[in-house]
């Protein structure tokens, strides 16, 4: 079965900071990879897709990068807002699972 | 928006329903998902249903004691779970699947609602 393997699972940061998130598939994923992004009793929320699309109304400081088995997020200028959780999620086009990351919590330093 | 009902306490063994309403699109043009996440565990997809039902998929660690199905008239998707076990104590989530052409994300979920397992 493919793997998802994300890291860190915790980073610490401060506002301003430039942060990036890795997500390794076990098999080649080509570029169907997304990033969500995650705050306590909130519905997920979809930032990046296609491992580097920017989804409409995410701010232009998250993005994404990768094709394969490595991905990176990355986030430029930590802004207030941006403390949460982080999870990848890989989509096959051609078959009927998709598999999440563990996540990485953003905190503040 | 989607906004899932239906969590609760029940015993191992038990059953529940849960249903995602759905608001402000189209709903039966998009494949709709149940997804969950246990304490400490990883988001963990389940089920999958085309908008016009004809085609379901579920994982393995439901197959056989859950069900997928939805209701386009009301706009509502469901999971009827059975034979529930402490293992899938989690929070339970619906997200919609993008019609994009060749791409199968989730771009809407809803926050979600919480099923505890216990005797």
């Amino acid at each position: 079965d493919l793997q998802m393997t994300q890291s860190p699972s915790t980073l610490s940061a401060s506002i301003g900071d430039t942060v990036t998130i890795t997500c390794r598939a076990s098999q080649s994923i080509r570029d169907w990879l997304a990033w969500y992004q995650q705050k306590p009793g909130k519905a997920p929320k979809l930032l990046i897709y296609k491992a580097s699309t920017l989804e409409s109304g995410v701010p232009s400081r998250f993005s994404g990068s990768g094709s394969g088995t490595e991905f990176t997020l990355t986030i430029n200028g930590l802004q207030p807002d941006d403390f949460a959780t982080y999870f990848c999620q890989q989509y096959t086009s051609d078959s009927p699972t998709w598999t999440f990351g563990q996540g990485t919590k953003v905190e503040i330093k | 928006q989607l906004v899932e009902s239906g969590g609760g306490l029940v015993q191992p063994g038990g059953s529940l329903r849960l249903s995602c309403a759905a608001s402000g699109f189209a709903f039966s043009r998009f494949a709709m998902h149940w997804v969950r996440q246990a304490p400490g565990m990883r988001l963990e997809s389940l089920s999958v249903i085309t908008g016009n039902g004809d085609s379901i998929h579920y994982a393995n660690s439901v197959r056989g004691r859950f069900t997928i199905s939805r209701d386009n008239s009301k706009n509502s998707l469901y999971l009827q779970m059975g034979s529930l076990r402490t293992e899938d104590m989690a929070v339970y989530y619906c997200a919609r699947e993008t019609t994009a052409a060749a791409e199968r994300f989730f771009d809407l979920w809803g926050r979600g609602t919480l099923v505890t397992v216990s005797s």
